[in-house]
């Protein structure tokens, strides 16, 4: 089975500082792994992805994360925050990176961008 | 490239009728998702089919709640009869097996059930 966990469902930050989203995984074969952002009233969209290529992984609007195995880590970052970064933002694990897979989601983490 | 279409976008209803969701996925992708969400459960994977066959159903919560894709432009997911508990947003999504991948999420669908 795999799983995903999301340290701290509201985090907030001041415009301009530094975004650290946790996200830790379980799971008993070589995970794939996945962030998504959800603006309100909005599907999920992709932020970025693990597939094994490469550990650190850059996403979409100045987002990356990196696959940490010995810390069963996937947390996302992005060096300076902007007003549009509010949203809620989830991780999730595949067991493969092709479409023919279900996603497993984390509980997600609010975000929220201080003036 | 329209996206993901889901419709209606709100719903509201009165316990015990019938409730039908509907999705139409990207043209030419072969799995369709359909998930549920919620402030106590977050996102729970409800069915999923490829080229219209369902393939794990596992988690559609009760027999009240069923799911059907008649051909690949189309799939509905019907409650019946509805209860307040099943108040979410359902999120409909398609894939390509063969793309890079992933996951194109419609806008989802709030019920409400009163």
């Amino acid at each position: 089975a795999q799983s995903v966990t999301q340290l701290g469902s509201h985090v907030s930050v001041s415009e301009g500082a530094l975004v650290l989203l946790r996200c830790n995984y379980s799971s008993s074969v070589p995970p794939y792994l996945f962030w998504y952002v959800q603006y309100p009233n909005q599907g999920l969209q992709l932020l970025l992805k693990y597939t094994s290529a490469a550990t650190l992984v850059k996403g979409i609007n100045g987002f990356e994360a990196e696959f940490k195995k010995s810390e069963t880590s996937f947390h996302l970052t992005k060096p300076s925050a902007h007003m549009s970064d509010a949203a809620e933002y989830f991780c999730a694990v595949s067991r493969n990176s092709r479409g023919n897979e279900k996603l497993t989601f984390g509980t997600g983490t609010r975000l929220t961008i201080i003036p | 490239d329209a996206g993901v279409i889901q419709s209606p976008r709100h719903e509201v209803t009165e316990m015990g009728q019938e409730v039908t969701l509907r999705c139409k996925p990207i043209s030419g992708h072969d799995y369709l998702f359909w998930y549920r969400q919620t402030m106590m459960r977050g996102l729970e994977l409800l069915i999923y089919f490829n080229n219209n066959v369902p393939i794990d159903d596992s988690g559609m919560p009760e027999d009240r709640f069923s799911a059907k894709m008649p051909n690949a432009s189309f799939s509905t997911l019907k409650i019946q009869p509805s209860e307040p508990r099943d108040s979410a947003v359902y999120f409909c999504a398609s894939s390509l097996e063969t793309g890079n991948y992933g996951y194109t999420f419609g806008s989802g669908t709030r019920l409400t059930v009163v």
